[in-house]
């Protein structure tokens, strides 16, 4: 079976540009997670959904962020306008039941 | 309020030295579950193993063991004749599964080094 699956992996911007990342939760799996990691702040949860909802946003940094999920099998993360402190690695996870499974990450690097 | 603790920042041990990454946790909850996940040098998250709040037996898995005691709320990750590849950050991670939240609070890592 395919694991989560992000795109692009790699991507540089330059600064106010708008960037949507893209994550395939696992099929079959309700949960989808997406997450930022830099070596100042480690690991850090953006927002959740469940069942394609919106549970838990209170981690996306500012309304530049934004999240959807329009269906079971997709979502995106779009900053607008990007900003050089949103470079980062943006995961995407999903779960089933209580452990998550990662994508292999968006490597962001904002100029 | 609930937290994870890995007190450890970095490890370093020579290549077949026994590790142990020590993890701790604190919820009010008395259903929780807790896990441990490896992140390597090539950068992705790999879940290594679950633990509910009612199964206090150690699990084993080849080299990796773990060590779970609710009456110290540790669920400790052992690493038996540690090898080069066992070099990574690894984090411990805890749900309570409350109302339907899945939301993992996450510890800051141990990165461990394993030298040759």
């Amino acid at each position: 079976d395919a694991g989560v699956i992000q795109s692009p992996r790699h991507e540089v911007t330059e600064m106010g540009q708008e960037v949507t990342l893209r994550c395939k939760p696992i099929s079959g799996h309700n949960s989808l997670f997406w997450y930022r990691q830099t070596m100042m702040r480690g690991l850090e949860l953006l927002i959740y959904f469940n069942n394609n909802v919106p549970i838990d946003d209170s981690g996306m940094p500012e309304d530049r962020f934004s999240a959807k999920m329009p269906n079971a099998s997709f979502s995106t993360l779009k900053i607008q306008p990007s900003e050089p402190r949103d470079s980062a690695v943006y995961f995407c996870a999903s779960s089933a039941y209580n452990e998550q499974f990662f994508g292999p990450g968006t490597r962001l690097t904002v100029l | 309020a609930q937290k994870v603790t890995q007190a450890q920042t970095e490890i370093s041990v020579v290549e077949k030295e026994d590790v142990t990454l020590d993890c701790v946790y604190e919820t009010r909850d008395t259903t929780y579950y807790l896990f441990w996940y490896k992140q390597p040098p090539s950068g992705e998250l790999v879940f290594l193993i679950r633990r509910n709040s009612f199964d206090e037996q150690n699990e084993i898995s080849g080299r990796y063991s773990w060590n779970f005691q609710k009456s110290t709320s540790s669920f400790n990750f052992t690493i038996t004749a540690s090898q080069v590849v066992d070099s990574a950050v690894y984090f411990c991670a805890l749900t309570t599964n409350a109302g339907n939240n899945r939301k993992l609070i996450w510890g800051l890592g141990t990165s461990l080094a394993v030298n040759p």
